[in-house]
């Protein structure tokens, strides 16, 4: 059974730009979360989506926005870019509601320069 | 400020001795998870703790989990270099909040 699967996994961007994130879920796994993680503030909880619908949200500003799809893929977008959005961009999926284990995807890294 | 203290942040040992990582809050959490993540990977779960007092075995690693549900510690006895990565431990409270790691290298 495959993974979860990020894309890309890598990508630079300049300051005020604007990046999607892509995710595909673990087949069956209806949640869909997002995690940023750098080194100074580790693992942050961006945004946690279920069945089309934005179930949980962390503290970060509006530049951060998510969407689910229908057949659960997720994407992530960050709106104008600053040097301080360099960070892995983790996702993780999980069968149902919490309680459930969830599995991270590898990561996308991204470079704002 | 974290809700979730890890102890140490970095921990460098030689392979054979013994270590232990701590996770502390002064917040109750219903379940607390244990994460290893190696370079250009996400985080592995390793285990969930529910119960207070709870003592979960993973081969050579030992989960502990506070009567209070608030702290947590993760012993390795006889570190071996398969096990340097970054340990994370991450508290239930609706959505999952993770202390910051402990980085830990196993030096042959």
């Amino acid at each position: 059974k495959a993974g979860v699967t990020q894309t890309p996994r890598y990508l630079i961007k300049t300051r005020g730009q604007q990046v999607t994130l892509s995710c595909s879920p673990i087949s069956g796994h209806r949640s869909v979360s997002w995690y940023q993680q750098t080194p100074g503030q580790g693992l942050q909880f961006l945004f946690e989506y279920f069945s089309e619908t934005q179930r949980n949200k962390g503290n970060f500003p509006g530049r951060f926005s998510g969407r689910q799809f229908s057949n659960s893929r997720s994407e992530m977008n960050v709106s104008t870019l600053e040097l301080g959005d360099s960070a892995l961009y983790l996702c993780a999926s999980q069968q149902g509601s919490s309680g459930n284990t969830i599995y991270f995807g590898e990561g996308s890294w991204l470079t704002v320069v | 400020t974290q809700l979730l203290e890890q102890s140490p942040q970095f921990l460098s040992i030689q392979e054979g001795e013994n270590l232990t990582v701590y996770c502390n809050s002064s917040s109750v959490f219903s379940s607390l998870q244990w994460y290893r993540q190696e370079p250009g990977e996400g985080p592995v779960l390793l285990v969930t703790v529910v119960t207070g007092g709870e003592v979960k075995k993973l081969k050579r690693l030992t989960f502990q989990f506070g009567d209070a549900r608030k702290d947590s510690s993760l012993h390795i006895t006889a570190a071996q270099p398969g096990d340097t990565g970054l340990y994370l431990c991450a508290g239930a409270r609706g959505k999952l909040i993770f202390g910051q790691g402990t980085e830990l290298s196993v030096k042959p």
